[in-house]
């Protein structure tokens, strides 16, 4: 266990669904992150959120949207996906700056796109 | 830009030391590090290394620099089944850095 937390762990979605992702830690890491894991591909960052602001949007469509209430919580909400959007989705969390950590990461939720 | 790369898998014998290497293209990174991620699980931190250091060492694992040809390898003394996974080479700038950038991970066999 990392502390990171994600759920559901596993989700079956229609293109025309709405669905929500969420990542919780109560490590009292400032930084969380969004990845997406495809198969034979690097892990892509989707979005940072420092200290709940968005410092990072790595150019992801915006049928995934991103939220960030607190630094605790983080939240990928999904609207009219592709299959090519199947992956697995990691959130992570980090303290930065002095007293910097490593990423921790959650078990992902597998998506699947039907 | 940035950018980690890594082959793509690796296929060793037990008991046989693994060496899994990796390239990035970052002159400025100063934080490199490998995770593990086992089936279905997420990325565990391995280990980490900073860009002022050429070497580190934790028990059968030993992390090489090389800063000018921007190359890093992870080691694996006496490869044994329980090290199959995927391996990942990541690099950040510096501590106060949001971004690590992966590469796309070396799948580790063992043979028997």
């Amino acid at each position: 266990e990392t502390g990171v937390t994600q759920t559901p762990r596993h989700l079956v979605m229609g293109m025309t669904n709405k669905k929500s992702l969420k990542c919780e830690q109560h490590l009292g890491h400032n930084a969380m992150y969004w990845y997406k894991q495809s198969a034979k591909k690097p892990l892509e960052l989707m979005f940072v959120y420092n200290f709940k602001e968005q410092t990072e949007n790595n150019s992801v469509p915006s049928r995934f949207s991103p939220e960030c209430p607190n630094s605790s919580h983080l939240f990928l909400h999904l609207h009219t996906l592709q299959p090519e959007d199947s992956a697995l989705y990691l959130c992570a969390s980090r303290v930065t700056g002095a007293g910097s950590t490593e990423a921790f990461f959650g078990q992902g939720t597998r998506l699947t796109v039907v | 830009g940035e950018d980690v790369e890594q082959s793509l898998f690796l296929s060793v014998r037990e008991g046989d030391s693994s060496v899994i290497n990796c390239t990035y293209t970052d002159s400025s990174s100063t934080y490199l590090y490998w995770y593990k991620q086992e089936p279905g699980a997420g990325l565990q931190l391995l280990t980490y290394i900073f860009s002022n250091m050429d070497m580190k060492q934790d028990q059968r694992l030993t992390v090489l620099l090389n800063k000018k040809d921007k190359h890093l390898s992870l080691r694996i003394a006496d490869t044994q089944t329980g090290d199959s996974a995927i391996y990942f080479c990541a690099e950040s700038k510096d501590s106060s850095a949001s971004k690590i950038i992966f590469g796309s991970g070396t799948r580790l066999s063992i043979r028997p």
